[in-house]
């Protein structure tokens, strides 16, 4: 079956670092996406990867290994603005998108 | 740009009452748009996935004579729930890709929240 994994929950400090691991397990690969979920409130868009790397914007990163089906997104400078839940997504073979369950980030002052 | 508009944003109604929710991508046509819902505390889940000018495609246990979708033009697609009941309740929310699949996002909606009485 297709499977994502990511933590339910983590707890960082305003001002600090904070990286939020992906692993998944599909049939098939066309790219992996993050989204941001503030409570009550419908997913933003905040990165895509395809290729193994690392790709920067502005305050988060996102990065993927293929070969290990990992992914991670990275948040820089930590606002508490940033407490929400992260989700991370897999388009399939089929260019079906497969949904992990999010990870609620907590952040404190 | 990429902006999707769902209306209404939140919908209090009584059990067997029939509810509409449209979705609409502003400012580019969407060939495919997508339907979810989510309860509280729990990951989106895919009802269906809508392309314009056919009909839709349901995920397994879903009840398509229960959730309605059209999708008649490249920029609207509505959702009712048809007879609605207390266990629709939920959080729906509509998502659209702006032409073909590729690297292309899911640009979300706002959501509509259904509280059926």
């Amino acid at each position: 079956g297709q499977n994502i994994d990511q933590p339910t929950e983590m707890t960082a400090t305003e001002g600090a670092i904070v990286q939020i691991n992906c692993t998944y397990q599909t049939s098939g690969f066309n790219g992996l996406f993050w989204y941001q979920q503030h409570a009550g409130e419908a997913p933003t868009f905040l990165s895509y990867n395809v290729l193994d790397g690392l790709e920067e914007k502005g305050r988060f990163s996102s990065f993927l290994s293929r070969s290990k089906g990992y992914s991670y997104l990275l948040l820089k400078e930590l606002q508490m603005k940033d407490s929400a839940s992260y989700l991370c997504a897999v388009r399939d073979s089929n260019y079906q998108l497969i949904w992990g369950a999010g990870t609620k980030l907590i952040i404190k002052p | 740009g990429a902006v999707v508009s769902q209306h209404p944003s939140r919908v209090i109604c009584k059990s067997g009452t029939s509810v509409k929710i449209e979705c609409r991508s502003l400012d580019f046509q969407a060939t495919t748009m997508f339907w979810y819902r989510q309860f509280p505390k729990k990951s989106l889940m895919l009802m269906a996935t809508s392309n314009e000018g056919s009909k839709a495609t349901y995920e397994q246990g879903v009840e398509k004579d229960k959730f309605l979708i059209n999708h008649a033009s490249l920029t609207l697609s509505t959702l009712t729930v048809t007879s609605a009941h207390p266990e629709d309740s939920s959080f729906y929310i509509c998502s659209a890709i702006q032409g073909m699949a590729g690297s292309q996002p899911q640009h979300f909606g706002d959501g509509t929240r259904l509280s059926i009485l």
